[in-house]
């Protein structure tokens, strides 16, 4: 079964400093992987997916294979930066599969 | 920018009468879905739907649960007797494609709450 893992329920930083929102994912074959952020009272929104490498906002991602990892960086995190995000995977099928998401709190 | 919307955005009711949670998928798109998430916990997958049928349900969608697509434009959940666990946000969800990676456009959710 899959299953992904943020372990971080919480995390603050300053503005200007760098973030890293970690992500762990377990699958027998290759997912495809995304964040997905929600920004204070809004919808979820998808930031990126592994599929299309592409950045967004600042934000990267790299799959690591062979730490199953997707983790999501961002040099400089900005205080609009601030919002619950959401690691995906999607194996096999069209359902994805969250973590349980960790809260980014970007101070002034 | 076309979106996905949901009705109603909150919604109580009381333990064993029936709800039906709408939602209007953006208009090109055919695979539709629907998610919940209970308080505190992960966003879940309950159902994937095309072409008028279920294409994929998670072990939630049990048979108080249904879908339908009553016409051109709307999506309905409808769980028929409603149980205090039931007490969750639900998200529909629509893509264009079903392709590997496919992006899912989200709705505004609409939080359930079973007294």
């Amino acid at each position: 079964a899959q299953r992904v893992t943020q372990p971080e329920k919480l995390l603050s930083v300053f503005k200007g400093a760098p973030v890293e929102l970690k992500c762990n994912y377990s699958y027998s074959g290759s997912p495809e992987l995304f964040w997905y952020v929600q920004y204070s009272r809004q919808r979820l929104q998808l930031l990126l997916r592994h599929i299309s490498r592409e950045s967004i906002k600042g934000f990267t991602a790299d799959l690591n294979k062979g730490e199953t990892s997707f983790h999501l960086k961002k040099p400089f995190a900005q205080e609009e930066d601030s919002a619950m995000y959401y690691c995906a995977s999607q194996g096999g099928s069209e359902k994805l599969v969250f973590g349980k998401g960790t809260k980014l709190t970007v101070n002034p | 920018e076309p979106e996905v919307t949901q009705t109603p955005s909150h919604q109580v009711t009381q333990m064993g009468q029936e709800v039906i949670l709408r939602c209007v998928p953006i208009s090109n798109h055919l695979y539709f879905y629907w998610y919940r998430q209970i308080l505190g916990q992960k966003v879940e997958f309950l159902v994937s739907f095309y072409n008028n049928e279920i294409s994929e349900k998670s072990e939630i969608f049990d048979d108080q649960f249904s879908v339908e697509r009553p016409d051109g434009s709307n999506f309905t959940l409808k769980i028929r007797s409603t149980k205090l666990e039931d007490s969750a946000m639900y998200f529909c969800a629509s893509s264009a494609t079903r392709s590997p990676g496919n992006e899912q456009f989200f709705g505004p959710g609409t939080r359930l709450t079973v007294l």
